[in-house]
């Protein structure tokens, strides 16, 4: 990856289970945005969370972040079966905000 | 509301040829990307366009190219495609202006090489 590891790599949990992702960069940051990829689809926007902030919330999304430790990581809370995707952090890099992307998690969420 | 516009969904091409894939981005979003995304990969930056003018460039091979027209739209153009180029080709649409970074992407196409 050009930025960073994402942990874990996949992740199988049951339907109503809470699901953690988490996501290391390298380099310094003003946002970390979080994308969720349906299998062979396009990404979509979920969350951004700017470099002053720790925490934010978004539905059953809440995403922290640690700039000391340059991670970030993101909860899916009472998680459903079309909750199944790719997620992947991603972090704007120079004047034109090119996104720089994790490696990604794999989420499969069992009915 | 308007997304952006990527075709063709599916292209196959053999070894040598060339390939040609357009992107139509949000309508006033001055900035498109495009980024390549290999099987189980992360996507990759490729090229990014601000109001026609190459912004950016990435990990984009010799033989492939790209513009911005005067209506925005954005082509790729990949030549002496390998089999290594078989991939998910996605572009994408910002307002850098707007001081945002948020990007919005299309479907993708997916381009397998034989």
């Amino acid at each position: 990856s050009q930025q960073g590891e994402e942990d874990p790599q996949a992740l199988s949990i049951q339907e109503g289970e809470n699901a953690t992702m988490n996501c290391s960069y390298k380099t310094s940051i003003n946002n970390l945005q979080w994308y969720r990829q349906n299998s062979g689809r396009g990404l979509v926007h979920l969350i951004l969370i700017r470099s002053n902030e720790r925490e934010k919330h978004s539905g059953r999304l809440r995403v922290t972040l640690d700039t000391s430790k340059k991670s970030s990581s993101l909860l899916i809370t009472a998680s459903r079966a079309a909750d199944t995707a790719s997620y992947f952090c991603a972090t704007p890099s120079g004047g034109y905000n090119k996104l720089i992307f994790g490696a990604g998690t794999r989420l499969a969420v069992h009915p | 509301a308007a997304g952006v516009i990527q075709s063709p969904r599916h292209l196959i091409k053999e070894k040598r040829e060339t390939a040609t894939l357009k992107c139509y981005p949000i309508p006033r979003h001055d900035t498109v990307y495009w980024y390549q995304q290999g099987p189980g990969q992360d996507p990759q930056f490729l090229i990014s366009f601000y109001e026609k003018m190459q912004s950016d460039k990435g990990s984009i091979p010799d033989r492939f190219s790209a513009q911005q027209f005067s209506d925005y739209h954005s082509e790729l153009n990949m030549s002496s495609l390998e089999l290594g180029d078989s991939a998910l080709y996605f572009c994408a649409s910002s307002l850098v202006d707007r001081g945002t970074t948020e990007a919005f992407f299309g479907q993708g196409t997916r381009l397998t090489v034989v």
